[in-house]
């Protein structure tokens, strides 16, 4: 069966800190990840995927498909990265699905 | 351009009452669908549709129904509200096949309390 797993509800660090927020999956067909970020009273959006290979507001994240994961890094994290994460997977064949995991609370304390 | 809209915002019901929940986009997305975002759980698939005529079952279809008589609506129906169903509710639409594509966008959510 098709799974996102997000194992931390709450990340909690100081500006400047290195962030990593961990995205695991199960599926047995060619994934398409996400990460889609929902700052406090704004919709959920797009942060970034993995076919593109793009940095979006200094966080990367890479497919690595040996150990089904698709973790978030930022190098020195703000205050405004506070947010809830969510890891999203695209199953193949495009079907406008997207299995979400729980989230991750981000907390970037001054 | 509006994106996707969903109406309405807030809505408090009393158990066994019915009502739908609107969702609409101006971006011509073929794919639409609604999650559901519960603390602990994430956004759980309900319903999805791929076009105008066609809706699937997504992870949690038990209790809602849904239409999608044109291309710009998706509407999400509750016929016997439950406490269960309490949630924050969420439409998002696509413009379908093809890697590039696929990103999804969003509505602000309707809040729904059932007591």
């Amino acid at each position: 069966a098709q799974r996102v797993t997000q194992p931390e509800k709450l990340l909690s660090v100081f500006k400047g800190a290195p962030v990593e927020l961990k995205c695991n999956y199960s599926y047995s067909g060619s994934p398409e990840l996400f990460w889609y970020v929902q700052y406090s009273r704004q919709r959920l959006q797009l942060l970034l995927r993995h076919i593109s290979r793009e940095s979006i507001k200094g966080f990367t994240a890479d497919l690595n498909k040996g150990e089904t994961s698709f973790h978030l890094k930022k190098p020195f994290a703000q205050e405004e990265d506070s947010a809830m994460y969510y890891c999203a997977l695209s199953l193949s064949g495009n079907t406008g699905k997207l299995i979400f995991g729980q989230g991750t609370t981000l907390q970037v304390k001054p | 351009n509006a994106g996707v809209t969903q109406t309405p915002k807030f809505q408090v019901l009393k158990t066994g009452q019915s009502m739908t929940l609107q969702c609409a986009q101006d971006m011509n997305h073929e794919y639409m669908s609604w999650y559901r975002q519960d603390p602990g759980m994430g956004l759980r698939l309900i319903h999805y549709s791929v076009g105008a005529g066609i809706t699937d079952q997504g992870e949690v279809p038990n209790g809602y129904n849904v239409s999608r008589s044109t291309t710009e609506d998706f509407p999400l129906r509750l016929l016997s509200a439950a406490p269960s169903q309490t949630s924050v509710y969420f439409c998002a639409s696509s413009y379908g096949p093809g890697l590039a594509d696929n990103e999804q966008f969003f509505g602000p959510g309707t809040r729904l309390t059932v007591l």
